[in-house]
């Protein structure tokens, strides 16, 4: 069956640093790999999406690389901030115009200052 | 962009009653899901419900215990019925924007449902 792992429930990181979440996936053979941040209390928000053929994407200080021999996907926060603390989930979808997610359980970052 | 918007945003309910969650989209989408989020787990796709057509069910979610309408392109509800205590979870709903990024999902703050 179609499994999605994200390292570690808890990522403690010092601020200033760069913070790097892992999203491992099996028996799945994704179109494209979504980021979401996702609050207490709230919905998650989307991040950053990254095709199959695409090896690496950046928007700010956010950059995702997606391995699809390794089947992995990391995502990397640089310069860290207290602000950034939240749940990161990863998401995979199958192929577009198919638009349903699988989504991994998530990593709970908190950027100590 | 899309702003969505739950009712209840949560509620505490007895075993056995069957409780309505309304999702409302500040513009049409042709593409709303409903998810489910148990404690210290990750999202799990319930249904997905477009205008004009019955809902689709992933494996494991019938019609007749989360029964979804669809009655315009901004509003959608999903009822969870005869409810155990297996059924408290944050249930969240989700669109897809027509001219947006393709497969970005907008999600609502969730509705928080604790059964006794």
């Amino acid at each position: 069956s179609q499994k999605i792992e994200q390292n570690s429930e808890a990522l403690n990181i010092q601020e200033g640093k760069t913070a790097t979440l892992t999203c491992n996936y099996t028996n799945y053979s994704p179109a494209y790999l979504q980021w979401y941040r996702q609050d207490p209390g709230r919905g998650p928000v989307f991040l950053l999406l990254i095709r199959e053929n695409e090896k690496e994407k950046r928007k700010e200080r956010l950059k995702v690389t997606f391995d699809t021999t390794l089947k992995q996907s990391l995502f990397h926060i640089t310069a860290s901030q207290p602000a950034d603390s939240a749940t990161y989930l990863c998401a995979l979808g199958a192929n577009f115009g198919n638009e349903k997610l699988t989504f991994g359980t998530g990593t709970r970052l908190t950027i100590i200052p | 962009s899309a702003v969505i918007s739950q009712k209840p945003s949560r509620d505490i309910c007895q075993r056995g009653t069957s409780l309505t969650i309304q999702c409302q989209v500040d513009s049409q989408v042709t593409m709303m899901f409903w998810y489910r989020q148990q404690p210290g787990q990750s999202l799990t796709l319930i249904a997905t419900a477009n205008q004009g057509s019955e809902a689709t069910y992933e494996s494991g979610f019938v019609i007749d215990k989360f029964p979804i309408s669809r009655p315009n392109l901004t509003f959608s509800t999903l009822t969870v019925s005869n409810m155990s205590p297996e059924d408290s979870s944050i249930y969240l709903c989700s669109v897809e924007v027509d001219s947006g990024t393709p497969n970005e999902q907008f999600f609502g703050p969730g509705t928080r449902l604790t059964v006794l």
